[in-house]
């Protein structure tokens, strides 16, 4: 079993929707959590970065981090074709060197 | 403008031979980072290095090799060790080797065995 899961999708939604990416992880020492966008054939950059538990909202995206059931979540509102992208959730324990990377989750939004 | 660049971008490689990715920042960055991804298996680390002249073994570093004898530079090698190195190599960098600095990614190279 994967330390992170994470569904590959292709997830595709009408522009105007509101999406929802998921991750699940077993490594309950996680503390940081973040999520990554990549563009195709691009590198990824940081779009969102929570510390334990809780929300964090950032203009049309939040993140939501449910330590209890291991379980973390962005959504996207009002969602444009320019966020078409591949969505990576990556995490790490309070004081490691290391980001564990989900598989990553292809997002499609229709025009 | 600061950032990190890798080259080539695409690279195309004959069974049994050696080949060098490049990755240079110039964000005064200390730690940097080679991931490899491929399709449904998101990033995995091969190596990192948090300072000049010492790095680290990442998951996957098995045919692989690292130098890091400048600050602003982390190139890595793909040897003929290893088994499947068909995959987009991504090179990162942050302030730390710290998980609350941000890592920085560069575009990548694209690698393919023939």
């Amino acid at each position: 079993q994967k330390e992170v899961e994470q569904d590959p999708g292709p997830l595709s939604v009408p522009e105007g929707a509101i999406v929802s990416l998921n991750c699940t992880y077993s490594n309950s020492a996680f503390q940081y959590f973040m999520w990554y966008r990549q563009y195709s054939r691009k590198g990824p950059e940081l779009l969102m970065y929570t510390y334990s538990s809780g929300n964090k909202e950032d203009g049309r995206f939040t993140a939501q981090v449910d330590k209890s059931s291991k379980y973390i979540s962005l959504f996207i509102r009002d969602s444009q074709p320019s966020d078409s992208a591949t969505y990576l959730c990556a995490m790490s324990p309070e004081y490691g060197n290391k980001l564990v990377f989900g598989a990553g989750t292809i997002l499609r939004v229709k025009s | 403008d600061g950032g990190i660049t890798q080259s080539p971008k695409y690279l195309f490689r004959k069974e049994g031979q050696n080949v060098t990715l490049s990755c240079e920042q110039n964000l005064n960055h200390d730690a940097m980072y080679w991931y490899r991804q491929d399709p449904g298996q998101g990033l995995r680390l091969i190596y990192y290095s948090q300072i000049v002249n010492d790095f680290q073994k990442g998951d996957i570093a098995e045919g692989y090799s690292v130098s890091r004898e400048k600050k602003e530079s982390f190139p890595l090698t793909v040897t003929s060790a290893q088994k499947n190195p068909t995959a987009f190599y991504l090179c990162a960098s942050s302030q730390s080797g710290s998980v609350y600095n941000e890592q920085f990614f560069g575009p990548g190279t694209r690698l393919t065995v023939l």
